[in-house]
């Protein structure tokens, strides 16, 4: 199936900093890509919908100043966490759907954000 | 909007019988169904999928059953293992018109017990 590959996968930093986490699609063109958030024990949160060469879309209740989404390329989207606070520390997952499947999404395998 | 509604939270087997577990939506215009397998520390698997026009799929030893009328679908595994441990998420949306969101259920905690 199709890979959709996130980095890092664990990251930790001091309060007040920024931290970029990329995903990118492996084998596959992605013109659109979801953003997630999971906290411990509970369901995926969609965060934002993020579109190659556009702005993206941010769920209600998400501060689009505070995470920073660029699809600049047909394979790369990035989730920049600015100013970071612990209550930002959480789990963040993207997912692709390939081209040909319309909404089968694959995911990342997550990044573990701590901030201390 | 979508809403889902999963259950059971937690499940625990003994190794070697089955698991089901159950959902329901909300939105008749649904007609995609993916579950997920996630394990700890990592990202959803898609395992199994179903489409509206289908009532029941199978692989190996998972099967994924659908029932429009009632808006429920469920996901069966037999002869569990323990390595079939992991947190199991079903979803629901519209696989057509542009990518749509994906709204999930809780999700399920399975314990499959040697």
């Amino acid at each position: 199936g199709a890979v959709v590959s996130q980095h890092p996968s664990w990251v930790i930093c001091k309060s007040g900093t920024s931290v970029k986490i990329e995903c990118r699609s492996l084998d596959f063109q992605a013109t659109t890509m979801f953003w997630y958030r999971q906290f411990p024990k509970q369901s995926l949160m969609l965060m934002a919908t993020s579109n190659e060469g556009s702005k993206a879309t941010y769920e209600q209740g998400v501060e689009k100043d505070k995470f920073l989404i660029n699809h600049a390329s047909l394979t790369l989207s990035t989730l920049t966490v600015t100013s970071a606070h612990p209550e930002d520390s959480s789990f963040y997952i993207c997912s692709a759907p390939p081209g040909t499947s319309v909404n089968i999404q694959y995911f990342g395998a997550g990044t573990r954000l701590s901030v201390l | 909007g979508e809403n889902v509604e999963q259950h059971p939270s937690t499940l625990s087997v003994q190794e070697g019988d089955s698991a089901v577990i159950k959902c329901t939506y909300s939105d008749s215009a649904s007609n995609y169904f993916p579950w997920y397998k996630q394990e700890l520390g990592k990202g959803p698997q898609l395992i199994i999928d179903i489409r509206s026009n289908v009532g029941e799929k199978k692989d190996q030893r998972i099967a994924v059953t659908l029932n429009k009328t009632a808006k429920h679908f469920s996901l069966h595994i037999t002869e569990t293992q323990p390595e079939d441990s992991a947190v199991y998420f079903c979803a629901a949306l519209r696989g057509s018109g542009g990518y749509q969101k994906v709204t999930f259920g809780i999700g399920t905690k399975l314990q499959v017990i040697p």
